[in-house]
């Protein structure tokens, strides 16, 4: 089975700090994604990485970097977080195949910002 | 503009009683739908790949089918532990990226 961990479930962090958020895959997945999940609005992609040290951006890009320096973990950074950065964020993870690419989603990190 | 539809937002049935979930879409060129299943407070769980038309897939209670405009996630028999928010998302040919449709939730009373 995929697995897709997330460095923490429940994180709280004032306004301005910088907060990483880490995610693992053991499935040797070439290709890694960041969301946020806000109640109304869905899924929404922020970042993704289909091969080390490669990034690409998503819907929502402003105010999140990340970093990929091994296949297995991607992080998502907050360069100073904001009270509107509140939210779920969910990790995914996939590997390219002459299919469909399925996404296989780590249990999310809820942050809230004050 | 690609996009996914699902209907309807939300859907409360009876326990043993049937029902469906639709989700449509519109891209130029289909590489794969998928459903997923998300409780509250957790990350999506992947359920089906659906590639094309004509094409269905079951897991106990759950069948999914594919036309070449929508998918209908058919549930039969629910069971309360079905209650879930169910998602639906569709990949384009060449591309990383899934297009996702804001949900169905599915409340199953006993």
């Amino acid at each position: 089975d995929v697995k897709v961990t997330q460095s923490s479930r429940y994180l709280v962090k004032r306004t301005g700090e910088k907060v990483f958020l880490e995610c693992v895959q053991d499935m040797d997945h070439e290709n890694m994604f960041w969301y946020r999940q806000d109640p109304g609005l869905g899924l929404r992609l922020i970042y993704f990485s289909y091969d080390v040290k490669m990034k690409e951006k998503g819907d929502i890009p402003e105010g999140y970097s990340v970093s990929r320096e091994k296949k297995e973990r991607f992080s998502l950074i907050l360069e100073s977080a904001s009270t509107n950065q509140t939210s779920m964020y969910l990790c995914a993870s996939s590997a390219p195949g002459t299919g469909g690419d399925e996404q296989y989603f780590g249990p999310g990190t809820r942050l809230t910002v004050t | 503009e690609d996009q996914v539809t699902q209907s309807p937002e939300a859907l409360r049935l009876q326990e043993g009683e049937s029902s469906s979930l639709n989700c449509s879409y519109t891209v130029s060129g289909l590489r794969g739908l998928f459903w997923y299943r998300q409780d509250p407070g957790k990350g999506p769980e992947f359920l089906f790949t659906l590639y094309s038309a004509g094409e269905e897939k079951e897991k106990e209670r759950l069948k999914a089918t594919l036309t070449k405009k929508e998918s209908f996630l058919h549930i039969t028999a629910p069971k309360p532990e079905d209650s879930a928010t169910y998602l639906c998302a569709v990949q384009e040919d060449s591309n990383y990226q899934l297009i996702w449709g804001a949900g169905t939730k599915l409340i199953i009373k006993p």
